[in-house]
C-alpha cells in the first residue's frame, strides 16, 4: 500500500487554466506538507497542516490555495496557472511537526507543466 | 537552518561500501542531521538521522563527528537500486528546515 499518494502523476495544461493536485496519506500522521522542487531540484516547503490547521505558509502566492477536508488529505489547487508554476510538486506528511526524529515521508510527486 | 555542503557527485563499485561525506561546520546543538535520497522520478526517502552518536539502521550507518562538523552517510554494501541524489540536512525537526539543496548524486557501477 502507498503510504503518501498524490494524483495526477503527470499534468500538462495551459496558462491561465485552474488545476489541482490531491493528496492522501493512510499513516496515521497528523502533519501534512506541500513541498516544489524546482529545475535545479531544489526542494522547498510551501505549506504545511495539522489536524487540518494552516501552520506554515512558505511566502507563496495566494494563486495557491492549500485544502484540508480531514487530517489524512491535502489538496493543492492552484489558480491562474503560469509557466514559472511548472515543477514538480511533492505532498508529504509526518506524525508531529517538528523535534527529533520527524521523519517526513513523500509522495511520488505530480509533474507540472504549464505551456 | 546549518547550511551542508555535499560533493556534487560520487561512483561506487556494487557490492562495495559507498561513503558519503557531508560538513554542517555551523551546526547548533539542538539541529540534527538527516539524510533522504531521491531516486530519479520518485519522491525523496528519509534514510537515518542523528544528534550526536553514531546511528545504525537496516538501511545504513550514520557517522557523525565528535565535534559535530561534519557526517559521512555509510551504505555498506552498495548496489545498483542505491544510486539517487543523497542529501544531508541539519534540520531541528521542523519541515520549515528541511529544505534540500543540491545533495551527491551517487552512481553505484555494475
Amino acid at each position: 500500500d502507498t503510504a503518501v499518494s498524490q494524483t495526477p502523476k503527470y499534468l500538462v495544461t495551459q496558462m491561465g487554466n485552474d488545476k489541482s493536485i490531491k493528496c492522501e496519506q493512510n499513516l496515521g500522521h497528523d502533519t501534512m506538507y506541500w513541498y516544489k522542487q524546482d529545475s535545479k531540484k531544489f526542494l522547498k516547503i510551501m505549506f504545511s497542516y495539522n489536524n487540518k490547521e494552516l501552520i506554515i505558509n512558505e511566502t507563496v502566492p495566494n494563486r495557491f490555495s492549500p485544502k484540508s477536508p480531514d487530517k489524512a488529505h491535502l489538496n493543492l489547487h492552484i489558480n491562474s496557472l503560469e509557466l514559472g508554476d511548472s515543477a514538480v510538486y511533492f505532498c508529504a506528511s509526518s506524525q508531529k511537526t517538528g523535534g527529533s526524529g520527524n521523519t517526513i515521508y513523500f509522495g511520488e510527486g505530480s509533474w507540472l507543466t504549464v505551456v | 537552518d546549518a547550511k551542508t555542503t555535499q560533493p556534487p557527485s560520487m561512483d561506487c563499485a556494487e557490492g562495495r561500501a559507498a561513503n558519503l561525506p557531508c560538513n554542517h561546520s555551523t551546526i547548533s546543538g539542538n539541529e540534527y542531521v538527516y539524510w533522504y535520497r531521491q531516486i530519479h522520478s520518485q519522491g525523496p526517502q528519509y534514510i537515518i538521522h542523528g544528534l550526536k552518536n553514531n546511528e545504525t539502521n537496516e538501511m545504513a550507518s550514520l557517522i557523525i563527528t565528535e565535534d559535530r562538523k561534519s557526517s559521512t552517510l555509510i551504505l555498506p554494501h552498495a548496489t545498483l537500486r542505491d544510486t539517487a541524489v543523497y542529501y544531508c540536512i541539519a534540520s531541528s525537526g521542523s519541515a520549515r528546515q528541511l529544505t534540500f539543496g543540491s545533495g551527491t548524486q551517487l552512481t553505484v557501477l555494475p
